[in-house]
């Protein structure tokens, strides 16, 4: 699987969008991005994936540049409950294949 | 639709116990992975299961460490005569296959004293 890249923290204000940039630049045609975050110690909780095309759900949007050596995750209202670790993976969807998580990006919202 | 279920969610054993921790994929799912989470670090994968099967431990020590998914009830993962370094958070994920979303339980936190 390719190698994802986060910068390790940020601060987002209350209310504002959050926007979590990824770096996977050696990323193969048959892999997609997911998201996933996890709230202090509770369990990896599914955000979002895509391909190529942007995604929109209830929780977020996954911006997936047109290259697709990076992606945006995009909370456009932030709040306290949001503050956790987000971690961007890069997999084949393949059935049986494991998600290997590198550190993430601590995101605190701050009020 | 209840979501996956893990219990218990804290166990406590004295080094050279037996630990089991059991897993219940959510409904429809037939795709369990275990992953491990030390102190302050991130998740690592131990182990891929389907009903019956073991389809890759990859991840599992070589050692003291088993697991199952019978064809009826939980998937268990087994550690024998605990150690204190096996103190850590235990999750298990399960799929229904195809693009293979995984969703996770809560986790067991194992104490080894």
């Amino acid at each position: 699987d390719a190698k994802t890249t986060q910068p390790p923290s940020m601060d987002c204000a209350e209310g504002r969008a959050a926007n979590l940039p990824c770096n996977h630049s050696t990323i193969s045609g048959n892999e997609y991005v997911y998201w996933y975050r996890q709230i202090h110690s509770q369990g990896p909780q599914y955000i979002i994936h895509g391909l190529k095309n942007n995604e929109t759900n209830e929780m977020a949007s996954l911006i997936i540049t047109e290259d697709r050596k990076s992606s945006t995750l995009i909370l456009p209202h932030a709040t306290l409950r949001d503050t956790a670790v987000y971690y961007c993976i890069v997999r084949v969807a393949n059935y049986g294949q494991n998600f290997v998580f590198g550190p993430g990006t601590r995101l605190s919202v701050l009020p | 639709n209840a979501g996956v279920m893990q219990n218990p969610r804290h166990l406590v054993r004295r080094r050279g116990q037996e630990a089991r921790l059991r897993c219940s994929p959510m409904k429809g799912h037939s795709h369990v992975y275990w992953y491990r989470q030390l102190p302050e670090e991130g998740l690592k994968f131990m182990v891929y299961l389907q009903k019956e099967n073991i389809i890759d431990e990859s991840g599992m020590p070589k050692e003291r460490f088993s697991a199952e998914f019978p064809k009826e009830g939980p998937s268990i993962l087994r550690i024998q005569q605990v150690v204190r370094g096996d103190s850590a958070a235990y999750f298990c994920a399960s799929s229904s296959g195809g693009t293979d979303t995984q969703y996770f339980g809560p986790g067991t936190r194992l104490t080894v004293l």
